[in-house]
């Protein structure tokens, strides 16, 4: 089965700086997707990054990248030039193997970011 | 598109009414997926379903929770009798066809936060 581990229940950045946000997870599938998803204190779910296991070059949307480093089993989050609405609990997800239709979601970092 | 859609967004019940969540996945997307959080197990998989049919049920709690899929835009999740323990906030989520090699983000919906008193 997957398994995804995010070992910081909070971080805090201040504005304009970069933040990394830990994952890592396990799993014995060759094949499998991480996924990253912003939940703001409103309570929706937000698609951020997507980075799949056969990928070579590591995932970037705007101003998130995804650091992914197989061999480690990681899959970092960077927020580039972070922003007050950055503020969130930030998931880290993956599917594979079997069961490819179903995520396995870590526990969350809750971000804040200060002016 | 309007995303998936969920309702009610909020709904108290008393313990041991019957409860009825409802999902209209985003048109065209093969798999629908019913999450639970709460703030003691996180994100957990209920059940999903591919073109109508439930795949995966070993998520749900037990008996009293229950969910059907007649058609390709509607999925309930129906919870009887409900318990206290069952608050939470339920979402739906849904997917285009997942491949090894392809990006198949899940699109959630605005979610049902339950509480049963």
């Amino acid at each position: 089965a997957q398994k995804i581990t995010q070992t910081q229940p909070g971080m805090f950045v201040q504005e304009k700086e970069a933040v990394t946000l830990d994952c890592t997870y396990d799993t014995s599938d060759p094949s499998y997707g991480l996924f990253w998803y912003k939940q703001p204190s409103s309570g929706e779910m937000i698609f951020l990054i997507y980075q799949g296991s056969y990928d070579q070059q590591n995932a970037t949307e705007g101003r998130y990248s995804l650091n992914f480093q197989k061999a480690r089993k990681s899959a970092n989050l960077v927020i580039s030039a972070s922003q007050l609405g950055d503020s969130a609990m930030y998931f880290c997800a993956m599917n594979g193997g079997s069961t490819l239709g179903r995520l396995y979601f870590g526990r969350g970092t809750q971000l804040t970011v200060w002016p | 598109d309007a995303g998936v859609i969920q309702s009610p967004r909020h709904e108290v019940t008393e313990m041991g009414q019957e409860v009825t969540l409802r999902c209209k996945p985003i048109s065209g997307h093969d798999y629908l997926f019913w999450y639970r959080q709460t703030m003691m197990r996180g994100l957990e998989l209920l059940i999903y379903f591919n073109n109508n049919v439930p795949i995966d049920d070993s998520g749900m709690p037990e008996d009293r929770f229950s969910a059907k899929m007649p058609n390709a835009s509607f999925s309930t999740l129906k919870i009887q009798p409900s318990e206290p323990r069952d608050s939470a906030v339920y979402f739906c989520a849904s997917s285009l066809e997942v491949d090894h090699l392809t990006n198949t983000e899940a699109f959630f919906g605005q979610g049902t936060r339950l509480t049963v008193v």
